[in-house]
């Protein structure tokens, strides 16, 4: 099982709608989550990060952790053809004593196309 | 501020040749991450260091990878010798201190092909 997997793609929403972008994690401990956008050709950007149960909010962007179910996602209101980008779901996990130096585990990422 | 340096950009070597990626991180950041990212996936730690320190290379392919981080500022990571399946972008990113909840910054990363 792979440490952090993303809803394949590519995801194909029109314009004005609701992408959702989900991902799952293997190591139950994990603290820290966070998505990044990576536009082609360019380096990841981080536009959400969330560290409790339940949901955050940021402009058009909901992040929503669930630790039980070792389930995080991602709701993008009002798709914009400029979201068009990939979707890196990343985690840190804790090492084998608790602690963690900040290593970020990436899913293999989600493709969204916003169309006119 | 400025943002993460690396260079060169772009770079096309034979295989078994060996090429070497200079970094910058943001002023004031403590840490440090190289990380190796291949086409159609995401992007895979190499080697983290806190100041001048390996944090965690446990991915890092040290039959040919190699990295440094000299007075714990920039840093260089070398492949040699480089095989096809090198061919990737090679990304650092830097945290101020590379905690839990600290967000790390790209550079804008090194394509690297090799033939």
């Amino acid at each position: 099982q792979k440490e952090v997997e993303q809803n394949s793609g590519p995801l194909s929403v029109p314009e004005g709608a609701i992408a959702s972008l989900n991902c799952t994690y293997s190591d139950r401990v994990s603290q820290s989550f966070f998505w990044y956008r990576q536009y082609s050709g360019k380096s990841p950007e981080l536009i959400m990060s969330i560290y409790s149960n339940g949901d955050k909010e940021d402009g058009r962007f909901t992040a929503q952790l669930n630790k039980a179910s070792q389930y995080v996602s991602l709701l993008i209101r009002d798709s914009q053809p400029s979201d068009s980008a990939t979707y890196l779901c990343a985690v840190i996990p804790a090492n084998a004593g608790g602690t963690s130096y900040g290593k970020l585990t990436f899913g293999q990422g989600t493709i969204l196309t916003v169309h006119p | 501020e400025a943002g993460v340096a690396q260079s060169p950009r772009y770079k096309i070597i034979e295989k078994r040749q060996s090429v070497a990626f200079w970094c910058n991180p943001i002023s004031g950041h403590a840490t440090l991450y190289w990380y190796q990212q291949i086409l159609g996936q995401g992007p895979k730690l190499l080697i983290q260091f806190q100041n001048n320190g390996v944090v965690d290379d446990s991915q890092l392919p040290k039959d040919r990878f190699s990295a440094e981080r000299l007075k714990g500022v920039d840093s260089t990571l070398k492949i040699q010798p480089a095989k096809l399946e090198d061919s990737a972008v090679y990304l650092c990113a830097s945290s101020f201190g590379g905690g839990l909840q600290e967000t790390q910054y790209f550079g804008p990363g090194t394509r690297l092909l090799v033939l």
